[in-house]
């Protein structure tokens, strides 16, 4: 079955502290792996896709196939980065996107 | 450009009432989807269509129906509301299979 697990449901790190937002995937086959972001008052937007491999606001994310994981990481938390952060999984071909549970990151001063 | 577009942005409803949640895109994307999100469930997928005349089911249809008549338009029907269907609506469109979705900016029904 094809699924995206996110374990938690918040995560609460000081400024300045690094963070990791955790995040597996089942799936038979060559996964396609997305972090979308809501701010607050803001709507749902895509941070970053593992095809791309990108830095976006001081983000990465790399696909580890053997672990099953695609883990959102940032060296350097700040106030800014408090949202909700979705991991999500393209299936098939209709471009339907799996979503995870969610993780609310709060970061504190 | 407004983008994708949803109205109303607030609504509540009646055990058994119907209504019709819009949504509007001017960005010429083929595929749109309708999502609700529940606290701690994540989105999951309602209907979604690739393109004009062309619909079908997501994971959670029940309770709900949806139309494709126009590249630009898809509403997502209730027809009988229930409680069980109290959540934020999102709808998303994408230009093909794989690519970013963009996202509108919701609607909160409520139903009592």
């Amino acid at each position: 079955a094809q699924r995206v697990t996110q374990p938690e449901k918040l995560l609460s790190v000081f400024k300045g502290a690094p963070v990791e937002l955790k995040c597996n995937y089942s799936y038979s086959g060559s996964p396609e792996l997305f972090w979308y972001v809501q701010y607050s008052r803001q709507r749902l937007q895509l941070l970053l896709r593992h095809i791309s491999r990108e830095s976006i606001k001081g983000f990465t994310a790399d696909l580890n196939k053997g672990e099953t994981s695609f883990h959102l990481k940032k060296p350097f938390a700040q106030e800014e980065d408090s949202a909700m952060y979705y991991c999500a999984l393209h299936s098939g071909n209709t471009g339907k996107l799996i979503f995870g549970q969610g993780t609310t990151l709060q970061v504190k001063p | 450009n407004a983008g994708v577009t949803q109205t109303p942005k607030f609504r509540i409803l009646k055990i058994g009432q119907s209504m019709t949640l819009q949504c509007a895109q001017d960005m010429n994307h083929n595929y749109m989807y309708w999502y609700r999100q529940d606290p701690g469930m994540g989105l999951k997928l309602i209907y979604y269509s690739v393109g004009a005349g062309i619909t079908d089911k997501g994971e959670v249809p029940n309770g709900y129906n949806v139309s494709r008549s126009t590249t630009e338009d898809f509403p997502l029907r209730l027809e009988l509301a229930a409680p069980s269907q109290t959540s934020v609506y999102f709808c998303a469109t994408e230009r093909g299979a794989g690519n970013e979705q963009f996202f509108g900016p919701g609607t909160r029904l409520t139903v009592l």
